[in-house]
């Protein structure tokens, strides 16, 4: 099935800025929106963000999203070492179904 | 606050078929999709399908025809079956729920976007595929 590509990780210290990026295709995010996840090993994903830029109530706004053309990217600033965890974009694909990237293990070192 | 708790076991041969249980708490079913994913080491989170506002379901069609997800309104649950399992089907499955409205749009020159994502989630119950 269709899927989307991420970085398999990034990293950075704290306090500074990292960019996720997400790559897919116009049957899915060319023409769908975009939500990221925050998953933490053996617990359930968490979203922080929807329709490409909404956070949800109770997500800082150090977590944003954006979306242009087949691609959608996750920035987080003032990164904290509570940070690290895996980060999965998602969004439905025309083929009927919901697709997720690999996901992105974020290190801050 | 809405909870979501996956119950079932955690066993099934090959070849049966897996049955799971998404009990909702704190909230009504008749307000929200209601969905069923799963993370596994090889493929990462999948989709498996989603129960719509007015109790019809759409599956991931990569799935075979294998999926069936089903509710009990009354009763605050929903049910997902998984056919002719295989080791493959061995993971982490968890349930979620939904957007609130469609998550079909239309823009100004009358192209559909879909929005699907999900705000709560149970926290997964593991599945292993063995004889």
């Amino acid at each position: 099935q269709p899927t989307l590509t991420q970085p398999p990780s990034v990293s950075a210290a704290p306090g500074e800025t990292v960019t996720i990026s997400c790559s897919g295709g116009s049957s899915n995010i060319g023409n769908n929106f975009v939500s990221w996840y925050q998953h933490f090993p053996g617990a359930a994903p968490k979203l922080l963000i929807y329709d490409n830029y909404k956070r949800p109530s109770g997500i800082p706004d150090r977590f944003s999203g954006s979306k242009s053309g087949t691609s959608a990217t996750l920035v987080i600033t003032g990164l904290q070492t509570g940070d690290e965890a895996d980060y999965l974009c998602g969004t439905w694909d025309n083929s009927q179904t919901v697709i997720f990237g690999g996901g992105t293990k974020l290190a801050v070192l | 606050q809405v909870q979501l708790q996956e119950s079932g076991p955690g066993l099934v041969k090959p070849l049966e078929t897996l049955s799971l249980t998404c009990s909702v708490s704190g909230g009504s079913m008749r307000e929200h999709y209601w969905s069923w994913v799963r993370l596994s080491p090889g493929k990462g989170l999948e989709f498996l399908g989603y129960l719509s506002l007015t109790g019809s379901a759409i599956y991931n069609p990569f799935l075979g025809g294998r999926v069936f997800i089903s509710q009990d309104r009354s009763d605050n649950l929903f049910f997902l079956r998984l056919r002719s399992v295989t080791a493959a089907d061995a993971a982490v499955y968890f349930c979620a729920r939904g957007p609130a409205d469609s998550p079909l749009s239309y823009d100004s020159s009358g192209f559909s976007h879909y929005s699907y994502y999900m705000d709560v989630w149970g926290k997964g119950t593991a599945v292993t595929v063995s004889s």
